[in-house]
């Protein structure tokens, strides 16, 4: 059972332009939501993570959106890049513990210039 | 300070091969863990370490074993390589159990099984 359901698969999104991943949850226990960044050919990096205490996180042109209630979180990233182009997934956990973390299946963004 | 390391960056076995993929962390930390990550499949755990001295298995253990050889080292064996387990095997680590939750990867290792 895929606990974090993660969309889209593939984004293609022109220079300047806002790239918009989802994802979805079905385990109210999870508190820490992390996205992290992966360029070819190399390991995932952590870009930005929020907690549930708080709606919205920014970080430069990253930001994550929180609705407790629906269980779902996004990752919009504004002016986006060639740079930014990388698979992007999305993660849930418990905080605490050995600390699992669920990961969604990836989000491959290309940002043509 | 290197972070996590990974050897090797790629390997080529044939069915029915052993190998052993070599994790190391100089970072003190003492939670590692082993991914394999495959097309449209995500990070899928195979054994994780909490701390030194523990191993416990993930969502995918079967046709594998780990070994944490001491704080700085997680070792994951293939015992009879199968063309399934073709894959980008990618290790982590992480801090301390409690509330620091960030995990650092490894560059990962890329093999294929013929």
């Amino acid at each position: 059972q895929q606990q974090v359901k993660q969309s889209p698969q593939s984004l293609i999104v022109q220079k300047g332009g806002i790239s918009i991943i989802n994802c979805a949850y079905e385990n109210t226990a999870f508190d820490y939501f992390p996205w992290y960044q992966q360029f070819p050919g190399k390991g995932p990096a952590l870009l930005i993570a929020i907690r549930p205490d708080v709606s919205e996180k920014k970080e430069g042109r990253f930001t994550i959106s929180f609705n407790k209630s629906a269980k779902q979180f996004s990752l919009h990233i504004m002016d986006s890049q060639p740079g930014d182009s990388a698979t992007y997934f999305c993660a849930a956990s418990i905080r605490g513990g050995s600390y699992i973390p669920t990961f969604g299946r990836g989000t491959s963004l290309i940002v043509h210039p | 300070n290197a972070g996590v390391t990974q050897t090797p960056k790629f390997q080529v076995l044939k069915t029915g091969q052993s190998m052993t993929l070599q994790c190391a962390q100089d970072m003190n930390h003492n939670s590692m863990y082993w991914y394999r990550q495959d097309p449209g499949m995500g990070l899928r755990l195979i054994y994780y370490s909490a701390s030194e001295g523990t191993t416990d298995k993930g969502e995918v253990p079967n046709g594998y074993n780990v070994s944490r050889l001491n704080k700085r080292e997680f070792s994951l064996r293939l015992e009879s390589a199968a063309p399934s387990q073709t894959s980008v095997y990618f290790c982590a680590s992480r801090p301390y159990q409690g509330f620091a939750e960030t995990q650092y990867f490894g560059p990962g290792t890329r093999l294929l099984v013929l």
